[in-house]
């Protein structure tokens, strides 16, 4: 059964400090990773995927993510964390990409607090 | 492009009483899902419909929920009766033949 795991509930980090989220995945075959941001009364948005290739991928906001298959990983980064990155973190893993394929599984999200 | 909408933003019933959300994915995107996430848990699927087909319904608890997507593009989900259990935030989402999901800004139910 594939799952998600984000070990760490909430992250707190200073404003210009750099930031990591951890996400760590249990798939079969090859993995399609999603990094989604929650804030307060929205929905989820978009902030970058992994599909094949390079395994750093970068993202909106500045946000990038390291695929690492060894260590089955996909940990968020951003060199200088903003106050206004605080929100809720969600990692997903899905089986496809598009169509019938993509149903997303989250992981529980961990809650990035950055203080000015 | 406009984005995924849902109605309501926020809804109240009591146990045992039925509610009904709706969805309007983004134009042309033939996959839909309804999400359910608890309050410190991460978004679960309930169901997947590509066009009217339905992909995936495994995790949808089929005595009391129901969804259905006409003519392939708006969709409802129905809770009948509703239980406590199910206060949640409901999310719809969609997306193309071959790209990531876009989400609405879901559905707080609130069962007393």
């Amino acid at each position: 059964a594939q799952s998600v795991a984000q070990p760490e509930d909430q992250v707190n980090v200073a404003e210009g400090n750099p930031l990591t989220v951890k996400c760590t995945y249990s798939v079969s075959g090859n993995p399609y990773l999603f990094w989604y941001v929650q804030y307060p009364n929205r929905g989820l948005q978009f902030l970058l995927k992994y599909i094949t290739g390079d395994n750093l991928v970068k993202g909106s906001y500045g946000f990038e993510a390291e695929f690492n298959k060894s260590q089955t990983s996909f940990h968020l980064k951003k060199p200088s964390a903003l106050v206004s990155d605080s929100a809720l973190y969600f990692c997903a893993v899905s089986p496809g990409y598009g169509g019938a394929t993509n149903k997303l599984i989250f992981g529980t999200g961990t809650l990035l607090a950055v203080q000015p | 492009e406009a984005g995924v909408a849902q109605s309501p933003r926020y809804k109240i019933i009591e146990k045992r009483q039925s509610v009904a959300f709706w969805c309007n994915p983004i134009s042309g995107h033939a996959t839909l899902y309804w999400y359910q996430q608890i309050l410190g848990q991460g978004p679960k699927l309930l169901i997947q419909f590509q066009n009217n087909g339905v992909v995936d319904d495994s995790q949808l608890p089929k005595d009391r929920f129901s969804a259905e997507r006409l003519k392939g593009v708006d969709s409802t989900l129905k809770i009948q009766p509703a239980k406590l259990e199910d206060s949640a935030v409901y999310l719809c989402a969609s997306s193309p033949s071959r790209g990531h999901e876009f989400f609405g800004q879901g559905t707080r139910l609130t069962v007393v």
